[in-house]
């Protein structure tokens, strides 16, 4: 079965700052990778997925991730964060070698960046 | 511009009512989807449907009911066997690729009083 782990709840980092949100994965076959941004009472907005290739991704909002098969990880970055990024970030995976309909979400992380 | 509607946005029922939620998309997609969103847990996947006339359960589908009547139109139904319907719920589209993205509408959040 599919899974997908954010290991923090909550990540707080100075305007400015470098960020980080991590997620792991699990699945059985060749995994293709999502982000998500949420903002308060709204839908999902895509921001970059992996899908095969090189494994530093590139995406909307200069944000990044890094695809690491041996770590199952596939991280979101961010060189410099905005208060604007402020929001709510899930992480999902579809595995496509079982032929899987669904995305299995992440339980999310909140993102606080302090002005 | 295209995009998916959701209506309402917000929803208040008595126990015991069923209630119905909107989803339109115009972006020409084949497949749509409805999730519930709680607190902390992420997505759940409720129904999905490929193509017009054929839907598939997900994790959680008891007491939701859905049709797919045209490629457009996806509606969600909460019946009232649903335990603990308070929730949002969010609806998505995809194109039928094996990269497609879900593209999500806005939600709606239900409410049971």
């Amino acid at each position: 079965a599919q899974s997908v782990a954010q290991p923090e709840d909550q990540v707080n980092v100075a305007e400015g700052n470098p960020l980080t949100v991590k997620c792991t994965y699990s699945v059985s076959g060749n995994p293709y990778l999502f982000w998500y941004v949420q903002y308060p009472n709204r839908g999902l907005q895509f921001l970059l997925k992996y899908i095969t290739g090189d494994n530093l991704v590139k995406g909307s909002y200069g944000f990044e991730a890094e695809f690491n098969k041996s770590q199952t990880s596939f991280h979101l970055k961010k060189p410099s964060a905005l208060v604007s990024d402020s929001a709510l970030y899930f992480c999902a995976v579809r595995d496509l070698d079982n032929y899987g309909q669904n995305f299995v979400f992440g339980p999310g992380t909140r993102l606080s960046v302090l002005p | 511009d295209g995009g998916i509607t959701q209506s309402p946005k917000y929803l208040f029922r008595k126990e015991g009512q069923n209630v119905t939620l909107s989803c339109e998309q115009n972006l020409n997609h084949d497949a749509m989807y409805w999730y519930r969103q709680d607190p902390g847990q992420g997505l759940r996947l409720i129904y999905y449907s490929q193509i017009v006339n054929d839907f598939q359960k997900g994790d959680i589908a008891e007491g939701y009911s859905v049709s797919r009547e045209k490629k457009e139109s996806f509606p969600l139904t909460v019946t009232s066997a649903q335990k603990n319907p308070t929730a949002f719920y969010l609806c998505a589209s995809r194109r039928e690729t094996n990269t497609g993205e879900l593209f999500f509408g806005e939600g709606s959040r239900l409410t049971v009083l």
